[in-house]
């Protein structure tokens, strides 16, 4: 079955720490795609990056930095220099490459990051 | 822009009167989906579709009905709203799902007294 772990529940970092959010899934499918979203306390959620299953790249952009490595089906998010205004919580998720249930993504609990002055 | 718009974006009912929430997207995105959040569950899917007049269930369905007539709207119905579908509802829609992932709406709080 398919499954995303978030195993931080909440984390508490002070301004400008670098700050690093797990994920690691499980799925049975070869094509698959990762994401994460941010959810500001106004509510909304907030896409944040793509990865599909075969690129395997890491990606920077700006602040923010992904590290992904099927070996180990881990998707993880690090925030460098973290700023007040990343305090949110963050969603990573899975859909499967087959568009079961019209591109399900399926969620992991979330991780709320609490960035302090 | 581009957007999914829900309406309304906070909602107290009661039990038993029949509500619908709205969901509009001008991006002609083929899927769409709608989503709750709950403490501790986290976020589940309710219904999807996959274009028009093509609609199936996600995995917490009951209690929900939707529709899809034109393909830039998709309203979730309540027909007899009850306490436990007191949620955070987000609506979504994509071109392509996994390729380009899913834009969310800002979302709907509801809460059934």
């Amino acid at each position: 079955a398919q499954k995303v772990t978030q195993a931080q529940t909440e984390i508490s970092v002070v301004e400008k720490e670098d700050v690093t959010l797990d994920c690691v899934y499980e799925t049975r499918d070869t094509t698959y795609y990762l994401f994460w979203y941010k959810q500001p306390p106004s509510g909304e959620l907030v896409f944040l990056i793509r990865r599909n299953s075969f690129d395997e790249q890491n990606e920077i952009s700006g602040r923010y930095s992904w590290n992904f490595q099927k070996s180990t089906s881990s998707f993880n998010f690090t925030i460098t220099a973290s700023q007040v205004v990343d305090s949110a919580v963050y969603f990573c998720a899975l859909s499967e490459g087959n568009y079961n249930q019209g591109g399900k993504l399926i969620f992991g609990q979330g991780t709320e990051l609490s960035v302090k002055p | 822009e581009a957007q999914v718009t829900q309406n309304p974006r906070y909602l107290i009912t009661v039990t038993g009167k029949k509500l619908t929430v709205t969901c509009s997207q001008n991006m002609n995105h083929e899927y769409m989906s709608w989503y709750r959040q709950d403490p501790g569950l986290g976020l589940r899917q309710i219904y999807y579709s996959m274009n028009v007049e093509v609609t199936d269930k996600g995995d917490v369905p009951e209690g929900y009905k939707v529709s899809r007539k034109e393909k830039r709207n998709f309203p979730l119905i309540l027909e007899s709203p009850s306490p436990n579908q007191t949620s955070l509802y987000f609506c979504a829609s994509s071109l392509t799902p996994g390729f380009n992932g899913y834009t969310f709406g800002s979302g709907t709080r509801l809460t059934v007294v």
